[in-house]
């Protein structure tokens, strides 16, 4: 069965570049969310796209934006990267908003 | 408030003991959805299960059993006879119907289950 699929699964950057994520959702899948997971700490959210519109923001830094695009795929943007934005990106998508989650491999940023 | 409490930080097990993971929550919503997920040390968050809340019914699939019991707001996951491969970091999750936006998860801080060979 297809996965969420997230590019790259690595990313090295320094302290003030840019970075963008990729997700690929589960096809048919109406709604995509996007996690934050530092190191030792459980996921918390950031935002989510129902439909290809922002539905919810979390504790999403000014720094970030996301999209969705018009074939689902979503990309979340993070500009002036800090040492405190290295963490694990994950996303996941769900069938229905109720349904669970299915998550990305996740993509480990590392700010240095 | 949401919140999802996983008390127990760490807990190491030889193989083949029973292992039980708790999860205690809070919510002011009477529907609303519990959820464990498994990750392993390669980094993956990998779904379990999925209760909600008009349904106390427990549920075992495998080794895994699920108890879930709203009078004392708990989700309880155990596993029988457990295996080198269940080391891994379990999470507990809840998420309630938005009064707008998406049924987004409130996570426990996980559990770390370590099985000895």
């Amino acid at each position: 069965a297809a996965g969420v699929i997230q590019s790259p699964r690595h990313l090295i950057k320094e302290k003030r570049e840019t970075a963008t994520l990729k997700c690929y959702p589960i096809p048919r899948h109406d709604t995509v969310y996007w996690y934050q997971q530092g190191p030792g700490q459980d996921p918390q959210f950031l935002i989510s796209f129902y439909e290809k519109m922002q539905s919810d923001k979390g504790s999403i830094p000014d720094r970030f934006s996301a999209q969705q695009f018009s074939d689902y795929h979503s990309e979340l943007n993070m500009s002036s990267l800090e040492l405190g934005d290295s963490a694990l990106y994950f996303c996941a998508s769900s069938l229905r908003g109720w349904d669970e989650q299915y998550f990305g491999p996740g993509t480990r940023l590392t700010v240095t | 408030a949401q919140k999802v409490t996983q008390a127990q930080t760490e807990i190491s097990v030889v193989e083949k003991e029973d292992v039980t993971l708790d999860c205690v929550y809070e919510t002011r919503d009477t529907t609303y959805y519990l959820f464990w997920y498994k990750q392993p040390p390669s980094g993956e968050l990998v779904f379990l299960i999925r209760r909600n809340s008009f349904d106390e019914q427990n549920e075992i699939s495998g080794r895994y059993s699920w108890n879930f019991q709203k009078s004392t707001s708990s989700f309880n996951f155990t596993i029988t006879a457990s295996q080198v491969v269940d080391s891994a970091v379990y999470f507990c999750a809840l998420s309630e119907p938005p009064t707008s936006g998406t049924y987004k998860y409130i996570f426990g801080t996980g559990t770390r289950l370590k099985v000895l060979a």
